[in-house]
Formats: C-alpha cells, sequence, structure tokens
C-alpha cells in the first residue's frame, strides 16, 4: 500500500547546481502537487497539475520546473540551487475533490 | 482567494475536547472547508471537510456558522498523539484542484 512515494529523502547540494524532486502516486490520482515546507512555517504551493499534460503555478513556483510525466508521476527540478531553497518539500496527490495524500517529504539542504 | 485566520497555538489537556477555530470571513458561497493536519517529522494528513452544514467523521467533528464566516474542528477527546498542526484550507470553487495552506495552529496536548 505505497501511496506517495518521494525520492529522495534527503539531499545535500551545493550552491548551483541541479536536480530533480521525484514523485510517484499508485492511486490514479489526477491531481498532483508539490509544495515546500520552511521551518516553522506552513506549506506552501509550489505547482499542481490538475491532470495529465497540464500544470500550474501555485505560490512560490520561481526557481523550479514541473513535469507530468504521465498520471503516476509528477518531478520537481532545480535547474540552479540556492540556498533560499533549503527546505522540506512534499508531493501530494487527489482525486477529484476528495483527501489529499501526502508523501513523506524530502529534506533538501543546499549549501 | 479567500483567506483563513487561526490562532498561532493551543493546548488542550489530554481526553478532553479540544475546539479549534478558523476565521474565513471572505469566504465565497461555494467554498470548501477543509481540515488536515501535520504530525512532527510527517507530511499532512486529511481530517474532515464541509460546504454548509456540520460534519462528523472517525477523527473529528466540523462545526460551520451559520454565515459560514467561521468554523470549527471539535476533537472530541484529545489525546496526545493529536499533537499536530492543524490546518484550516478553503478550496476555490473555481480551481478545485488548488489547495493552498496556512500557518495553521500548533495544537499542544499535556497528559
Amino acid at each position: 500500500n505505497a501511496g506517495v512515494t518521494q525520492t529522495p529523502k534527503f539531499q545535500v547540494l551545493k550552491t548551483g547546481q541541479s536536480m530533480t524532486l521525484q514523485c510517484a502516486q499508485d492511486m490514479n490520482h489526477n491531481s498532483m502537487y508539490w509544495y515546500r515546507q520552511d521551518p516553522g512555517m506552513g506549506l506552501r504551493l509550489i505547482y499542481y497539475s490538475a491532470s495529465e499534460g497540464t500544470t500550474d503555478k501555485g505560490e512560490v513556483p520561481n526557481g523550479y520546473n514541473v513535469s507530468r510525466l504521465n498520471k503516476r508521476e509528477f518531478s520537481l527540478r532545480l535547474e540552479s540551487a540556492a540556498p533560499s531553497q533549503t527546505s522540506v518539500y512534499f508531493c501530494a496527490s487527489r482525486a477529484g475533490d476528495t483527501e489529499a495524500f501526502f508523501g513523506q517529504g524530502t529534506r533538501l539542504t543546499v549549501v | 482567494d479567500a483567506k483563513t485566520t487561526q490562532p498561532n497555538s493551543m493546548e488542550s489537556n489530554e481526553e478532553e475536547p479540544v475546539h479549534l477555530p478558523c476565521n474565513h470571513s471572505t469566504i465565497s458561497g461555494t467554498d470548501y472547508i477543509h481540515w488536515y493536519r501535520q504530525l512532527p517529522s510527517q507530511g499532512p494528513e486529511y481530517v474532515i471537510h464541509g460546504l454548509t452544514s456540520n460534519v462528523n467523521n472517525r477523527m473529528a467533528s466540523l462545526a460551520i456558522a451559520e454565515d459560514r464566516k467561521s468554523s470549527t474542528l471539535i476533537l472530541h477527546r484529545a489525546t496526545l498523539r493529536d499533537a499536530a498542526v492543524y490546518y484550516c484550507i478553503l478550496r476555490p470553487w473555481w480551481d478545485g484542484n488548488k489547495l493552498v495552506f496556512g500557518a495553521g495552529t500548533i495544537l499542544r496536548v499535556k497528559s
């Protein structure tokens, strides 16, 4: 019963490096989301995808790109990582108007 | 987008009821009210949602004011495991896929 799986769980990057955070869900959900959570703060929406082939900007999209590869997978890419992108990243998925399911998070540190 | 206002933190005694308030004075007529919670070091999890009528499920109850400008999440008997950050979210009717979190309320439960 995997639900939403994020990889990697931890990552340390140097400033300027690029990387892709992976997210996959096995619940056949249409909508998928990427959030970031800074220490002691709430979640902020980066990008979301209402269905395969569509993506929309959230509250804080600058510095990120996303790809909805297929219905299962939604990846988040940092082209040139900055220390301000140090955060915990959560992926979520949802079917229609139902509850959203979240992954366990990716803890990213940019030095 | 309509905004929500929640107290920064609340404290409760174990096995007593907890009432977590949320103000949303600019709510639109067809905005759904969602509640999620985030346990320490975990991704958020769905608690409950409603539109106009009060709602009950196995986790909690949601009481919605008649004018819909506020709502209250009720935990009937708080346990130590209920210590978490509780988020009140409005889901806009015009973009049902968008889920934007606020700062939430930190609930501390004392034994």
